[in-house]
């Protein structure tokens, strides 16, 4: 079972810099695995950031951007903002199908 | 403006099975597929399955087949979800996703479901 693994936590101060991660267990994360990021704040639906890598969506704040980063996909956050903290989720394509990562719980202190 | 509505909460007993539908509307439906995840409470997000709207294909998650329909009416642009044989397990909210390209963008607002005796 392929499994994709996310740093379950992560704390940034407001302003500040983080880098999220997204790895595979089958290896190096490529760009045909076509990676999407979501933000998930509680008690709403996620929403889309970022898909295939590195392309925006119309409404994502130009400080999020994607990336592939050491064999894994990557989200960076540029100038943290107090609303920014999230749970946040990857996605990737293995195998012809979707999977998720396990997700991680932002922090902006 | 792009939007997807889903069926109100339900709650059935074990064993039993649920239908839960996604109204698309802002968009040619079906220029776009449609993806549900699965998010237990407390819990991460988990792929279901993917139906292609515009010929019925449809791929699953190796743990729902057998288990999940996916299934669309192009008349009145929604797309449909049945899980058979819930168990207490399945109690989670659903959520329809635009799909498309691999480019997962819009969400339904999902459907709570709730399994217990």
């Amino acid at each position: 079972q392929t499994v994709v693994t996310q740093e379950p936590s992560l704390t940034v101060s407001p302003g500040g810099t983080v880098t999220l991660t997204c790895a595979s267990s089958t290896g190096a994360v490529i760009s045909t695995y076509y990676p999407n990021w979501f933000q998930q704040k509680p008690g709403q639906a996620p929403r889309a950031l970022i898909y295939t890598t590195s392309n925006k969506h119309s409404w994502t704040p130009a400080r999020f951007s994607g990336s592939l980063l050491g064999g894994k996909a990557a989200l960076t956050l540029s100038g943290a903002q107090p609303e920014d903290e999230a749970e946040y989720y990857c996605l990737l394509l293995l195998g012809g199908s979707w999977v998720f990562g396990g997700g991680t719980k932002l922090t902006v202190l | 403006q792009v939007l997807l509505v889903q069926s109100g909460a339900e709650v059935k007993k074990p064993g039993a099975s649920v239908k839960v539908s996604c109204k698309a509307s802002g968009y040619t439906f079906t220029n776009y597929g449609i993806t549900w995840v699965r998010q237990a409470p407390g819990q991460g997000l988990e792929w279901v399955g993917w139906i292609n709207v515009h010929d019925g294909h449809t791929n699953f998650a190796q743990k729902f087949q057998g288990r999940v329909t996916l299934t669309t009416d192009t008349s009145t642009n929604t797309a449909y979800m049945e899980l058979r044989s819930l168990s207490s397990d399945d109690t989670a909210v659903f959520y329809c996703v635009r799909d498309f390209s691999f480019n997962c963008d819009w969400w339904g607002q999902g459907t709570p479901v709730t399994v217990s005796s």
